[in-house]
């Protein structure tokens, strides 16, 4: 079965400090992608990034990056000198290859950041 | 250029109704996907649809239906409803399912919220 788990459900932090998201998956196949999406009050997920199965870089862009690991079955997501605008619920996501549309959803973690 | 607009925005219906939500892709998109969010959960995918054919399905009942018109918008339907049926409904778009695999990035509307009483 394909599975994503987010086991940290709340975070809070204070503005400046650095947060890590968790992501853990399972999944049976060899190529694969994943994602992580932000959700803020709206409702509308917005894409942070997609990476696919075969490239195990690391990638940062601006404040965000990103710790992809095969081995450990592990995407994490770091956020650098966090702000008041990243709070907001974040979503770790697998796709199945060959199945464009359908992505399996962890169940998210709540990012809080005070000023 | 517009994103993924879905219609309407908020409603409510009592058990045993029927509800239909809409959505309209972006502009080029041609495959839509339906997700259905319950409070404090991540979203669960229903279908997927390209080119007006179901192209995935996910875990939920026969109740739940979905089709998709000559211009890429897409309804979704679901009958008899449950008190457990309340949730954020989400349209997604994407570019082309080229059936390799395509996995790119899903653009997601603002969801229609649906309450069951």
């Amino acid at each position: 079965a394909q599975k994503v788990t987010q086991a940290q459900t709340e975070i809070s932090v204070v503005e400046k400090e650095d947060v890590t998201l968790d992501c853990v998956y399972e999944t049976r196949d060899t190529t694969y992608y994943l994602f992580w999406y932000k959700q803020p009050p709206s409702g509308e997920l917005v894409f942070l990034i997609r990476r696919n199965s075969f490239d195990e870089q690391n990638e940062i862009s601006g404040r965000y990056s990103w710790n992809f690991q095969k081995s450990t079955s592990s995407f994490n997501f770091t956020i650098t000198a966090s702000q008041v605008v990243d709070s907001a619920v974040y979503f770790c996501a697998l796709s199945p290859y060959n199945q464009g549309g359908k992505l399996i959803f962890g169940q998210g973690t709540e990012l809080s950041v005070k000023p | 250029d517009a994103g993924v607009t879905q219609s309407p925005t908020h409603l409510i219906k009592t058990r045993g109704q029927q509800v239909t939500l809409r959505c309209s892709p972006i502009s080029g998109h041609k495959s839509v996907s339906w997700y259905q969010q319950v409070l404090g959960q991540g979203p669960q995918f229903i279908f997927q649809y390209y080119e007006k054919e179901e192209r995935g399905r996910g875990n939920f009942p026969d109740r739940f239906s979905a089709r998709q018109f000559p211009n890429y918008s897409s309804e979704l339907n679901v009958n008899a409803l449950l008190l457990g049926d309340s949730a954020l409904y989400l349209c997604a778009s994407s570019l082309p399912f080229s059936g390799s695999g395509n996995t790119g990035e899903l653009f997601f509307g603002e969801g229609s919220r649906l309450t069951v009483l």
